[in-house]
C-alpha cells in the first residue's frame, strides 16, 4: 500500500527534553511538509522540503529542526526552544513543489508536560 | 483578519440532507484550492483538489470555485452519518509553490 507513515501516534515527553517524530512515504513524492494543529486552530507550516537535501522555514519553525537525507524521509524534531510543543503535528506530501495536491499522514500526538 | 475564513459550525443536518460548506479568502492570488475531510484525532483526508474557477463533481461531492467573489464552497449530496467530521478548505498561490493556507475548519454533524 502506498502512503504515508507516522510514528509514534501518541508522544509523551518532560519539558526540556528533544523529542523526533518520524514521517516516512512511499508514494515517491519529491516535496515533504510537517504541519502543527491546535485545538479550534487550522494548520500551521512548520518546515517543508522542495526535494531531497534541501528544506525551509514555514511560518512556525522556531523551535523545530528537520532533516531530508532520503527522499522517503523527513523527520521533526522539536526542541527544548519550543515554548507551547503539545499538539498534533502532521506530515504532508506531494508528487512536485508546483501547485500539487498535499496528501497527509496520521498524524501524531505529542504531549509535554 | 484571517486570510481564509471559514464558519466552525457545528453544522447539523439529517441524513440524506445536501451539506453546504464554504470559504472566503483575501488573497486575489489563490489559485489552487482543496477540501478535505478529517476525523477526530485523524490525518486529513483529500476530497476535492480545483485549480482556478469553477466547477468539479466526484461522486457526491461538488466543488465550487468564484474567484471573482473570492469565495469556494463544497456540497455533500446524500449526507451519511459517516459523513459527520471536520471540514478544512486550503488553497494556495502560484508564486507561492506549494505552500497552503488553511481554513481553521467546519465542523459536521449527520444525524441518522
Amino acid at each position: 500500500d502506498g502512503g504515508i507513515t507516522q510514528s509514534p501516534k501518541y508522544l509523551f515527553r518532560k519539558e526540556g527534553q528533544n523529542v523526533t517524530l518520524s514521517c516516512e512515504q512511499n508514494l515517491n513524492h519529491d516535496a515533504m511538509y510537517w504541519y502543527r494543529q491546535d485545538p479550534g486552530q487550522g494548520l500551521r507550516l512548520i518546515y517543508y522540503s522542495q526535494i531531497v537535501n534541501d528544506f525551509q522555514k514555514g511560518d512556525i519553525a522556531e523551535g523545530y529542526s528537520v532533516s531530508r537525507e532520503k527522499k522517503e524521509s523527513f523527520p521533526l524534531t522539536v526542541t527544548s526552544a519550543q515554548k507551547n510543543p503539545t499538539a498534533f503535528y502532521l506530515c504532508a506530501s506531494s508528487p512536485t513543489w508546483a501547485g500539487d495536491e498535499q496528501y497527509f499522514g496520521p498524524g501524531t500526538r505529542l504531549t509535554v508536560t | 483578519q484571517k486570510e481564509v475564513e471559514q464558519d466552525p459550525g457545528p453544522l447539523s443536518v439529517p441524513e440524506g440532507a445536501i451539506v453546504s460548506l464554504n470559504c472566503t479568502y483575501s488573497n486575489s492570488a489563490f489559485q489552487y484550492f482543496m477540501w478535505y475531510r478529517q476525523y477526530s484525532r485523524k490525518g486529513p483526508e483529500l476530497l476535492m483538489y480545483t485549480y482556478s474557477s469553477g466547477n468539479k463533481e466526484d461522486g457526491r461531492f461538488t466543488a465550487q470555485v468564484d474567484k471573482s467573489s473570492k469565495y469556494i464552497s463544497l456540497f455533500i449530496r446524500d449526507s451519511q452519518p459517516s459523513d459527520s467530521a471536520t471540514y478544512l478548505c486550503a488553497m494556495s498561490a502560484q508564486a507561492a509553490g506549494n505552500k497552503l493556507t488553511f481554513g481553521g475548519g467546519t465542523r459536521v454533524l449527520v444525524k441518522p
